[in-house]
Formats: structure tokens, sequence, C-alpha cells
């Protein structure tokens, strides 16, 4: 059974960066796109970026110039760094494994928030 | 900026069908538009319910279906449960990024 496991700072203040990490458990790591998605509160979901094993990426035009994804293939885990935070990034942030024109698994979703 | 839209909020009956449909602002979603559809109910991450039009996960029960409509992507659920009862999100592919809709409220009364 894959399990995504999320773990990062919970509150940030306004211009920080705001660092996420998953852990994948379970399944292979390889031959899919890890997911970063997020949820502001009582809104809708937005598609962050995806990252592959081998480091390429895709990512949200609307934030592409603040967002980082990496990946560490030793450790089967991936990461999202988003810089300059405001108010508008605070969310519940996602993990998920995509590939093959598919979602299927999902971390819980910390919330992140952001606020002086 | 494209533009997914779904319809905001519908109801209905239990036992009843109900479609909800997803529309792009660039024209007509296709198959190559990989559409999926997850439902999210209150304080819970979002449940993938089907991929790539129509493909049903293990976990995603027979009531549920997806399919192209009228040149939007749909999701039909026959014989509606109260446990039915969440917010429903579709999500298309265009070329390198996925956008998400604005998701429909679905209550079933």
């Amino acid at each position: 059974q894959v399990q995504l496991q999320q773990w990062g700072a919970g509150l940030l203040n306004p211009s920080e960066t705001l660092s996420l990490t998953c852990g994948v458990y379970g399944g292979s790591f390889n031959n899919y796109y890890w997911t970063w998605i997020r949820q502001s509160p009582g809104k809708g979901l937005e598609w962050i970026g995806e990252i592959n094993p081998s480091g390429g990426t895709n990512y949200n035009p609307s934030l592409k110039s603040r967002v980082t994804l990496s990946v560490d293939t030793s450790k089967n885990q991936f990461s999202l760094k988003l810089t300059s935070v405001t108010a508008a990034d605070t969310a519940v942030y996602y993990c998920a494994r995509g590939g093959e024109w598919k979602f299927d698994y999902w971390g819980l979703g910390p919330l992140v928030t952001v606020s002086s | 900026q494209t533009v997914v839209t779904q319809e905001p909020s519908m109801t209905v009956s239990p036992g009843g069908t109900v479609t909800l449909t997803c529309a792009s602002s660039t024209g007509a979603v296709t198959s190559g538009s990989y559409p999926n559809w997850f439902q999210q109910k209150p304080g819970q991450a979002p449940r993938p319910l089907i991929n790539r039009t129509s493909n049903k996960y293990s976990w995603t029960p027979a009531r549920f279906s997806g399919s192209l409509l009228g040149g939007k992507a749909a999701l039909t659920l026959s014989g509606v449960q109260p446990e039915d009862e969440a917010d429903y999100y579709c999500l298309l592919y265009y070329g390198g990024g996925w956008v998400f809709g604005g998701g429909t409220k679905l209550t079933v009364l």
C-alpha cells in the first residue's frame, strides 16, 4: 500500500520561504510524477507542479517564479519550496503521486499558515 | 490563463441521477485533456474517482462514471447515496501542466 507522509513548518511570517517534504512509503518511486497541490481555506484546488525522479519539472505558470521542486531518490522523498510567501499562500498543501495521467495517492496535507 | 469551469452547486434526491460537467476556456474537452475527477468531503484530502475520462480506480463505486458530453468532461452519479454529498473537482491537462475546475458542491436532499 502506497502512503505519502508530509512534513514541514506550519506557520510562516510574510516574505519567508515555505518548505515541505513528502516521503513515499510502499510502491515504486520511479516511473511517476511527484506532485504538489494546494487548497486555500474554503477554496478550490490548485495544481502547483510536478517532478519526476530524474528531476524534470513542470510548474504552474502563476507560481513558477517562486516555486522550486526537488527530489531525493535515495530517500524516496520530494520537496517543495515556495519563496516570498504572503497571506495568499495560506493553504493546505497536498503531495500526490502522478503519472499515467492520473493522481492516485495523496498525502493528508498539512495546513500552512502565513501570518505576522 | 486557462479556466476550467464547473457548476458551483447541484442538488439531487437520494436514488436519483446527476451529471456534473467540466468545461475548458480553450475549447472542447477531449480525451487528450485526460480528465480526472476527485471527491472531497469536509476535512479530508481529495479522493480520486475517475482518470483519463472514464477509468475507475479499484475503490470507485460502480454508480460513478465518467464521459465526454457535448464538448465537456462529465461525471455521472446514478443511484445517488446520501454519502455522495461532497465537493467534486475535475482536473484537465494542458500540455505540461494541469488545471483544476472550481469544484461542484453536490447536495443530496
